[in-house]
């Protein structure tokens, strides 16, 4: 149950885009469409972006997308805005009955 | 609209034990599955424990294997985490959390705010 790997950080200016992967092995993220990704504020509880890997939560922004490639899973964030700078987490399930999350990724908007 | 309520954290010496509760409301509880998540300080996001809507398939991080158990209780619309031989690396703050529609295999969907659990002599 090894933590998928995510960047430590990553930065962008307001009103452009940016890209955080999820990287984890064939026993997860290759093998399942079950990836959902977090939003997380400081002090706060996550918040559910991204489910089944694309899937936006209703009344979500359709400024969060999501896809996968082969052991990686990606959630992209187009025009970026001062409010998107968070920490984000991706979680995918593991087989057996187990679930893993990422290591986390602090978006800073510039 | 979704709530999940959790208690029972606290200050505990190592060793001992501790239950947390979640109780929930705003959706029909007996119909999903639930995820124990907890977060250490300063640190990232940490699969604990599942169960399934009725309580008869579920699963423990290997960190807590055997030290931990995750239950509910329908009637009441409450999961339950049961902490024994806390060490000092299982303090973290405790989300309970509701699976994602749609599959037994999702994520979680809603949190609750969380309930801290310091071990600590």
């Amino acid at each position: 149950q090894s933590a998928l790997t995510q960047p430590a950080s990553v930065s962008g200016s307001p009103g452009q885009s940016i890209t955080i992967s999820c990287t984890g092995t064939s026993s997860d993220v290759g093998s399942y469409n079950f990836v959902s990704w977090y939003q997380q504020h400081p002090g706060k509880a996550p918040k559910l972006m991204i489910y089944e890997g694309i899937k936006r939560p209703s009344g979500l922004s359709n400024r969060f997308s999501g896809s996968k490639s082969g052991n990686t899973a990606s959630l992209t964030i187009s025009g970026l805005q001062a409010d998107d700078e968070a920490d984000y987490y991706c979680c995918s399930y593991a087989g057996s009955t187990t679930w893993v999350f990422g290591g986390g990724t602090k978006v800073t908007v510039l | 609209q979704v709530q999940l309520v959790e208690s029972g954290g606290g200050v505990v010496q190592p060793g001992r034990s501790l239950r947390l509760s979640c109780e929930a409301s705003g959706f029909t509880f007996s119909d999903y599955g639930m995820h124990w998540v907890r977060q250490a300080p300063g640190k990232g996001l940490e699969w604990v424990a599942a169960t399934s809507y009725d309580g008869s398939n579920k699963n423990h991080a290997d960190s807590v294997k055997g030290r931990f158990a995750i239950s509910r209780d329908n009637s009441k619309n409450t999961l339950y985490l049961q902490m024994n031989s806390l060490r000092a690396e299982d303090t973290a703050v405790y989300y309970c959390a509701k699976k994602t529609a749609g599959s037994s295999f999702n994520c979680p969907d809603y949190w609750g705010q969380g309930t801290l659990v310091t071990v600590s002599s």
